[in-house]
Parts: C-alpha cells; structure tokens; sequence
C-alpha cells in the first residue's frame, strides 16, 4: 500500500531554534499533505493544508510565519517549526490522500528545552 | 473546522469481550474513518465509512453510521490484548479533503 515516510522520528532542540520536519510520498504523488499537532493525551488538531505548487491553508489559530510548509514538489512536503520554545513541544504528524483514504506518516515527537 | 466527540473517552474491558466506542460529529460528512494509534505512534487506518452506507464489517471490526443522528460506532468484537491503544473517528466533509478527528477513545483490553 501507499506509504508516507516521515523524518525524523523523534527530536530534540534548543529554544530558539527551528526544527524541519519531512514528509516524503512513497510510490504515489501527493498533491495535497495534511499537518496535524498531538498534545500528550489529546486527539489531532489539524495545523494546516500544504498544496503542490500553491501556498499553504493554515487552519485558525495556527501561526503561519512560525510554523512554514512548503511543499515543494510532488513527493515531498516539509514543515519548519521557526524558533520553537517549549510549549510547541508536541507530536507532529502529516497525512496524504492516497487512492484508498489517506496514509498517515509515522510522526515526530518534538521536545523544545 | 469541526471536531468529532466520542464516547466513552476510556473503556478497560476483558479479553474477549466486546468494545463498542461512539462518534458524534456536527455537520454533514463524505465519509467517516475509524483510526488506531498505539501510544505515541503513528495512526492505523482500520476502516472507512461513506455517507451512503449504514455499516461495514472488516475482520472483527463492525462500524455503523447513522447520518440522521451524525453519529457512527465502532464494535470491536473479540477483544484481545493487543486491541489495546486509542481509537479515533475522522471525518471527511465538503469538497475538500480535509480530515478532522474525534476526540478518541483510549481502550484498554485486560488478558
């Protein structure tokens, strides 16, 4: 079946600085990439929409200058957490449409200390 | 964007038993999925509901969708310890393909 491979699995930053977060297609082309946020013990927020080609569709209340996708080709969407401080420390996780539903990347666990 | 309510929000069950676990949502769908996500790991897509159909069996896995009610229900018969992590209902709603998710249900399965 349809795979999103995502990278990394899990990291660790300092406050201040930006973390870069991969979402690679594998086998089929995903023209749309979804992000969604986990706090510990919550459901998926969805962060924003990343489009092939178009700028970004953020969802209310999410920062686009601080959390920037760019979706540059059709196999690859990434998701830049600018200056990340400890409370964006969260599990990070996109998802394609695919042919049969969506495939969900296996997801980033992000701690800012 | 709407999210989905679910019910209860933790269940604890006997192996071999049955788990049923409810999904309100708000507005109209497309369709309705049911995920699994094992503690802090990616999601398990189990299986996808449409607008149009009233239930679908896949395994041990029966959901059911009630458009008139905006409610759907995923029984899990036959619980075994490895059933054990949180299940969500996503749904899928206008011409877009945007997914948003319930609030899940964290299922504990005792062998």
């Amino acid at each position: 079946g349809a795979v999103v491979s995502q990278h990394p699995s899990r990291v660790i930053c300092k406050s201040g600085t930006s973390v870069k977060i991969e979402c690679r297609s594998l086998d089929f082309q995903a023209t749309t990439m979804f992000w969604y946020r986990q706090f510990p013990k919550q459901s998926l927020m969805l962060m924003a929409t990343s489009n092939e080609g178009s700028k970004a569709t953020y969802e209310q209340g999410v920062e686009k200058d601080k959390f920037l996708i760019n979706h540059a080709s059709l196999t690859l969407s990434t998701l830049t957490v600018t200056s990340a401080h400890p409370e964006d420390s969260s599990f990070y996780i996109c998802s394609a449409p695919d042919a049969y539903g969506y495939t969900f990347g296996s997801g980033t666990r992000l701690t800012v200390v | 964007s709407q999210q989905g309510e679910e019910d209860p929000q933790a269940l604890s069950i006997q192996g071999g038993e049955n788990a049923t676990m409810n999904c309100s949502y708000k507005t109209s769908i497309n369709n309705l999925q049911w995920y699994r996500q094992n503690s802090g790991r990616g999601l398990v897509h189990l299986i996808l509901i449409r607008s149009n159909e009233r239930e679908k069996h896949s395994g041990r896995l029966r959901v059911t969708l009630d458009t008139s009610k905006k409610s759907s229900s995923l029984l899990i018969t036959a619980s075994r310890a490895a059933d054990t992590a949180s299940y969500f209902c996503a749904m899928n709603s206008g011409g877009y393909q945007k997914v948003t998710f319930g609030t899940g249900t964290k299922l504990q399965v005792i062998p």
